[in-house]
């Protein structure tokens, strides 16, 4: 059974970097694209962006100069990494799947909550 | 960005109805349009892909029809389990955008 499932600080600084990371277990991260993807409390649904199988990464425009995914291909780990944090990217963060460029994300973690406070 | 408008943002139903939510797209994108459910507290769950193809697993009640700009997620026989909120998704170009939601509750 495929499972993902997001760990990182729940507590993060303004003007620090976020710094999370997804564990996928029942199935190798060199297949598949893994998504970020954020929802601010009580809001809808905003995409940060993916790493391919080949770890060609993509990301949303509004957060590019900000946002860096990676692979830990030896852990078959997935991370975001989200800096100069302000309030506004308080938010759950989920992690998720997708089987291809143009297809939704299948499969996601349960999400974490991180709050940007001083 | 492609911008997705949603409506009704919100709607009441009774077991057993009968209930349409719908989407537009700001610009034509074929069929690229998903449809998820979220559940209070859970992540979204994929119901409908390239408009009208139900995911493995979700109840035949679930229906997506629509292509070009225009789009809907039709629910036939309302059940408790389908009280949720409701998102259509476009991946038909970077970056990928949801609509506002739509939150269907009891009457």
């Amino acid at each position: 059974q495929v499972q993902l499932q997001e760990s990182g600080p729940g507590l993060v600084q303004p003007s620090e970097t976020l710094s999370l990371t997804c564990s996928v277990s029942g199935v190798s991260i060199h297949i598949y694209y893994w998504n970020w993807i954020r929802q601010a409390p009580g809001k809808g649904l905003e995409w940060i962006g993916y790493i391919s199988s080949s770890g060609i990464t993509s990301y949303n425009p509004s957060l590019k100069s900000r946002v860096t995914i990676s692979e830990d291909m030896s852990k078959n780990q997935f991370s975001l990494e989200l800096s100069s944090v302000t309030a506004a990217d308080t938010a759950i963060y989920y992690c998720a799947r997708h089987w291809s460029v143009a297809a939704p994300p299948d499969l996601w973690g349960p999400g974490t909550l991180v709050t940007v406070s001083s | 960005d492609i911008q997705m408008t949603q409506f009704p943002s919100s709607l009441s139903g009774s077991v057993g109805d009968r209930v349409t939510i719908t989407c537009r797209a700001s610009q034509s994108i074929s069929t690229y349009l998903n449809w998820f459910q979220q559940k209070t507290g859970k992540a979204p769950k994929l119901l409908i892909y390239s408009a009208s193809n139900l995911q493995s697993g979700v109840p035949s009640r679930f229906s997506g029809n629509g292509s070009d700009t225009d789009f809907t997620l039709t629910i036939s026989g309302l059940q408790p389990e389908d009280f949720a909120t409701y998102y259509c998704h476009q991946t038909y170009n970077i970056p990928p955008t949801f609509g506002g939601g739509t939150k269907v509750d009891f009457k």
